[in-house]
């Protein structure tokens, strides 16, 4: 079983409609992230939670919003999905330690469609 | 800001030669440097991490990469490609001063080894 799953893994969804991504871990990691992928742009971060009870914004937050329901849950929703948020979604996590060499991980991915 | 080029779009190799996939970044402070390979349907695997000591670091699958803080270069090397070392390549910087920790990634690189 994967580290960091991400369900759905595929989505298709109409313009307007609210649509939940949902991330869980087992790694016992502290921080969890959300990326968005689109091609020729790399990877870029939506939001970030430190802990339970601390949620931050990332580059491109807007028409975004996270619920960080435990520990081992955090999951991202559009409440009013438009078609330029059609793009792959990286759920991924880091463990807090100390210094930066600590490795983020991801989870495999959910495609998202706004038609 | 701390950022990272990928300066290929596409880099194309035999099977059974070495593969160079290149990577230079501009950070202030000490870079931690990472790399992540994207198989199709498969997410984002890390691949190693330069954090300090030796420059050369070796990781999954048989891949390396060199760290050179003079070039500011931290390219993804292997000696012999495969066909299966197909896929997307992505250099990454960790910026621990904000958001989190986030890894800011380059645009990525499409390997493609040919039999």
């Amino acid at each position: 079983d994967a580290d960091v799953t991400q369900t759905p893994r595929n989505r298709i969804t109409k313009t307007g409609k609210r649509i939940m991504l949902e991330c869980s871990q087992t790694k016992g990691h502290d921080r969890m992230y959300w990326y968005r992928q689109d091609p020729g742009l790399g990877l870029r971060l939506i939001y970030y939670s430190f802990d339970v009870k601390d949620i931050n914004k990332g580059e491109i937050s807007d028409g975004y919003s996270v619920s960080r329901q435990a520990q081992a849950k955090f999951s991202l929703s559009l409440e009013s999905a438009i078609p330029n948020q059609t793009a792959l979604y990286f759920c991924a996590t880091s463990d807090t330690g100390t210094g930066s060499g600590n490795t983020i991980y991801f989870g495999e991915g959910s495609w998202l469609t706004v038609v | 800001a701390q950022s990272v080029a990928q300066p290929e779009d596409q880099v194309n190799v035999a099977e059974g030669n070495p593969l160079t996939v290149k990577c230079t970044y501009s950070v202030s402070g000490n870079p931690y440097l990472f790399w992540y390979v994207q198989y199709p349907n498969r997410g984002l695997q890390f691949l190693l991490k330069y954090i300090t000591g030796d420059n050369l670091v070796k990781g999954s699958y048989g891949f390396e990469a060199e760290f050179n803080k003079s070039q500011t270069s931290f390219h993804l090397k292997k000696p012999s490609a495969l066909v299966s070392d197909s896929a997307l390549y992505f250099c990454a910087v960790r910026d621990y001063g904000i958001q989190g920790g986030k890894l800011i990634f380059g645009q990525g690189t499409e390997l493609s080894v040919k039999p």
